[in-house]
């Protein structure tokens, strides 16, 4: 029962670097997220995904872009690594109406040097 | 338009109540809570919807008032697994795309 699934779960990668974190969920859930966690400043929504072949930008979507592969993929890459971005990732899936739960993979860790 | 959340921390013993409350500019259609211990995922608590409908976890309460647009989660006799991050996160639109509060960290302690 994997849920979401995250890879890597940890990464360094040197200022102007390019990488692409991946998210996989087998919940059959039409809908994906993508989250940066920084102290303080709680979870904030990067891009989401509403439905296979739609994303949407969030409240910090600069620096990023997205691609959803297909139903149970998601994936967000930045372009050229900046420190700023040096935060937690996490991916998220759940059903597009607002009386379901999000359920959250365990998170990527970059560090951005 | 992030909700403000408030405490921002709270020491507890074991046993004590706690609330925590959530506090939005705008209008909302539901109120999401999820607990996050540390370095760990957040996990779901509960949803409560405009209208009255709660989903969530028998063992926790909370409450949702629309007109103030305010939420407020009632951790009740705490235990220690009751420490970590609370977040909540607000929905304006029925559509899940959730603004996350900036979190309450709660410790109990023995």
């Amino acid at each position: 029962n994997a849920g979401v699934t995250q890879t890597p779960k940890f990464q360094v990668l040197k200022t102007g670097q390019s990488m692409t974190l991946q998210c996989a969920q087998d919940m059959n859930h039409n809908s994906m997220y993508w989250y940066r966690q920084d102290p303080g400043m709680g979870l904030r929504l990067i891009y989401y995904s509403a439905s296979e072949g739609t994303t949407d930008k969030g409240e910090v979507p600069n620096g990023y872009n997205v691609s959803r592969l297909n139903k149970r993929e998601f994936s967000l890459r930045l372009e050229s690594a900046a420190p700023s971005q040096t935060s937690v990732y996490f991916c998220a899936s759940g059903r597009t109406y607002s009386n379901q739960p999000q359920h959250f993979g365990d998170g990527t860790r970059l560090s951005i040097l | 338009q992030q909700p403000v959340q408030s405490p921002q921390a709270v020491i507890l013993r074991e046993g004590e109540d706690a609330v925590i409350n959530c506090s939005s500019s705008k209008a909302l259609y539901s109120v999401h809570w999820y607990r996050q211990k540390h370095g760990e995922a957040p996990v779901f608590l509960m949803i409560l919807l405009k209208g009255g409908e709660q989903k969530g976890h028998e063992k926790i309460s909370a409450s949702f008032n629309e007109k103030k647009q305010q939420s407020s989660l009632y951790l009740t006799a705490s235990q220690l697994s009751y420490s970590g991050t609370y977040f909540c996160g607000t929905d304006g639109g029925a559509t899940n795309k959730l603004i996350f509060g900036t979190g309450t960290l709660l410790a109990v302690q023995p």
